[in-house]
């Protein structure tokens, strides 16, 4: 099965800083990588699939590299309404897995 | 408008069972796989169970093989999950989720329906 790990598991960040998370795969997963945002109580969004295209309506501040078996999810800067629960996760193969999640924090 | 609804949570005793269904509107609901995606209070998502479009291949988390089945009813438009034998680490905020506009990520969610298990 194939290990998810985000990294950090927090960060605190101030509106307009630019935030960087990272997602590292124990397998090779080659591009088969998404990115989601969570608030509470809400279910999660697709900001990012495919590694490193842009679900339609997500703003372009949002931007997703990598392949193989280390990701990035950049925040270019931050805005009030990004403050959420962001989680990578790997559809290369069954079992899909999640990152354990990267809580985005006012600083 | 592309919408899925989930339905069929509540409480119930560690060793029950429960249906979850989730109802799905406002896209071709056979030609897509359809996954439950679950969430344990203060806890991340995980991914539980996927099935095919035509219904002929699901998949499972280890800790759910052989107590919980996913199917489908194409005609109806409808997911369902059995869980049988609940445990209480099995208490979360089940999802429904599919992708039809990325077809390898969860681009649609449902609003998520909450399983309790007593002990």
């Amino acid at each position: 099965d194939i290990q998810m790990t985000q990294s950090p598991s927090s960060v605190s960040a101030s509106v307009g800083d630019r935030v960087t998370i990272t997602c590292r795969a124990s397998q090779h997963i080659s591009s088969w990588l998404a990115w989601y945002q969570q608030k509470p109580g809400k279910a999660p969004k697709l900001l990012i699939f495919a590694a490193s295209n842009l679900h339609s309506g997500v703003p372009s501040r949002f931007s997703g590299s990598g392949s193989g078996t280390e990701f990035t999810l950049t925040i270019a800067s931050l805005q009030p309404e990004d403050f959420a629960t962001y989680y990578c996760q790997q559809a290369n193969s069954f079992p899909y897995s999640f990152g354990q999640g990267t809580k985005l924090e006012i600083k | 408008e592309v919408e899925l609804l989930e339905s069929g949570g509540g409480l119930v005793q560690r060793g029950g069972s429960l249906r979850l269904s989730c109802a799905a509107s406002g896209f071709t609901f056979r030609n897509y796989a359809m996954s439950w995606v679950r969430q344990a209070p203060g806890k991340g998502l995980e991914w539980v169970s996927s099935i095919s479009g035509p219904g002929d291949s699901t998949y499972y988390t280890d800790s759910v093989k052989g107590r919980f089945s996913i199917s489908r009813d194409n005609s109806k438009n409808t997911l369902y999950v059995q869980m049988n034998r609940l445990r209480a680490e099995d208490s979360a905020v089940y999802y429904c989720a599919t992708d039809p506009m990325t077809a390898d990520a969860f681009d649609i969610w449902g609003q998520g329906t909450v399983v309790t298990v007593s002990s």
